[in-house]
């Protein structure tokens, strides 16, 4: 149990263009969605957290209009990287949690902006 | 102020060679500590849970254990399947279900 997916698990696509990304919690509600995103041998930068229905609440730092979340059900999380630039280029991961319980990770997705 | 410190950063083992990796913590109100697993380019892989002092919790040869201020996660008698980075989160005091992570730990055991 408890397994979340995300799609793609890889993207590249061209400086200025948009790009979505898919979390969803295969075998439970999830209450909660997080954003993550990983630079190479870092460890998780926590993006924004979403609950279903409400707007999500974004880490400090973290620009509200370049990063869209949005979740529409208790078992679907999207982000949307808006014109994107190569400094966007990161490993991003979410997770999912079915109250305040643990948290559940998908596998990531590596988005590569030329 | 880092609430979360790991250590080692890096950690070489031979097969077999039981060790430990610490995670420290300064957060209040500690409403669980978490371990995961994470292997290169997946996301992390749920390990324990840990909610108080004196808890310890086991799966094959990992034993996480909890203090008031730290949190080990032993291995015994390492293989190499068990190479990854090992990561430490805690989740604060308060209503977030945010997690602070750690840098984690890398683990390398060689056979």
């Amino acid at each position: 149990g408890a397994v979340v997916s995300q799609h793609p698990s890889w993207v590249i696509c061209k400086s200025g263009t948009s790009v979505k990304i898919e979390c969803r919690s295969l075998d439970f509600q999830a209450t909660t969605m997080f954003w993550y995103r990983q630079f190479p041998k870092q460890s998780l930068m926590l993006m924004a957290t979403s609950n279903e229905g409400s707007k999500a609440t974004y880490e400090q730092g973290v620009e509200k209009d370049k990063f869209l979340i949005n979740h529409a059900s208790l078992t679907l999380s999207t982000l949307t990287v808006t014109s994107a630039h190569p400094e966007d280029s990161s490993f991003y991961i979410c997770s999912a949690t079915a109250g305040q319980y643990e948290q559940y990770f998908g596998p990531g997705t590596r988005l590569t902006v030329t | 102020e880092d609430q979360v410190t790991q250590s080692p950063e890096a950690l070489r083992l031979q097969e077999g060679e039981s060790s430990s990796l610490n995670c420290s913590y300064t957060v209040s109100g500690l409403r669980g500590l978490f371990w995961y697993r994470q292997d290169p380019g997946k996301g992390p892989e749920f390990l324990f849970t840990l909610y108080s002092a004196g808890e310890e919790k086991e799966k094959e040869r990992l034993k996480a254990t909890l203090t008031k201020k730290e949190s080990f996660l032993h291995i015994t008698a390492p293989k190499p399947e068990d190479s990854a980075t090992y990561l430490c989160a805690v989740r604060e005091g308060g209503g977030s279900e945010k997690l602070v992570f750690g840098k984690g730990t890398k683990l390398t055991v060689n056979p």
